[in-house]
């Protein structure tokens, strides 16, 4: 049972244009939400969290939306550059003090230059 | 090196052999974690451990064994390696701090297992 659902395995954008990445989850009870971002052959980096007392959180080129009535939240990129083309993976967490982190399935995107 | 490493990077094993990926960091968080990457099922989490010699299963724990005897190692094995193993494994630490729950991933093994 898929708790945390990126439904878009891939996503290919033009430079410069906004990158829209959505993620859905079913579990009622995360209450923290973030956006890991990974290169080939490299681990995961953190990029943005939100909080569900929140619904948007913006670092930069980055903001990340929640809408905790239909469980989804979405990061925006703009404008979408060339580094940004990676795997972007959203995760949630349960309770505060959790640690524990579930993960989506992941979104390729692609920039075209 | 600071951070957080793994060993080896990558790995080719028969079926039925036991085999082991390490995992260390430098940082002493308290937190580890042991992740598996497969296609269409994103990052799945196999055990984590929240301090020296406690250690609690996750989503996919069947065929694993951990063990944490220092806070900066965190071992996996695979006491009988199956085809269905294959798959890039992730190590990542973490810091309880009152959020934002980051979690600070190694660089993967990359593991076959023919």
């Amino acid at each position: 049972d898929q708790q945390v659902k990126q439904n878009s395995p891939s996503l290919s954008v033009q430079e410069g244009r906004i990158s829209i990445l959505n993620c859905d989850y079913t579990n009622s009870m995360f209450d923290y939400f973030l956006w890991y971002k990974k290169y080939p052959a490299e681990g995961p980096t953190f990029l943005i969290s939100i909080s569900s007392i929140k619904d948007k959180n913006e670092d930069g080129r980055f903001t990340v939306f929640l809408n905790k009535s239909a469980k989804h939240l979405s990061l925006h990129i703009v404008p979408s550059q060339p580094g940004d083309s990676a795997v972007y993976f959203c995760a949630a967490s349960e309770d505060f003090g959790n640690e524990k982190l579930t993960f989506g399935t992941g979104t390729r995107l692609t920039i075209i230059p | 090196d600071a951070g957080i490493t793994q060993s080896p990077r990558y790995k080719i094993t028969e079926t039925g052999r036991q085999v082991t990926l390490m995992c260390h960091q430098t940082w002493s968080h308290s937190y580890m974690f042991w992740y598996r990457q497969d296609l269409g099922h994103g990052l799945r989490l196999i055990y984590y451990s929240a301090a020296a010699d406690i250690t609690d299963k996750g989503e996919v724990p069947d065929g694993y064994v951990v063990s944490r005897s220092k806070t900066e190692n965190f071992p996996l094995t695979l006491e009988s390696a199956t085809r269905s193993q294959t798959s890039v494994y992730f190590c990542a630490s973490s810091e309880p701090s009152g959020g934002p729950y980051e979690q600070y991933f190694g660089p993967g093994t990359r593991l076959t297992v023919t």
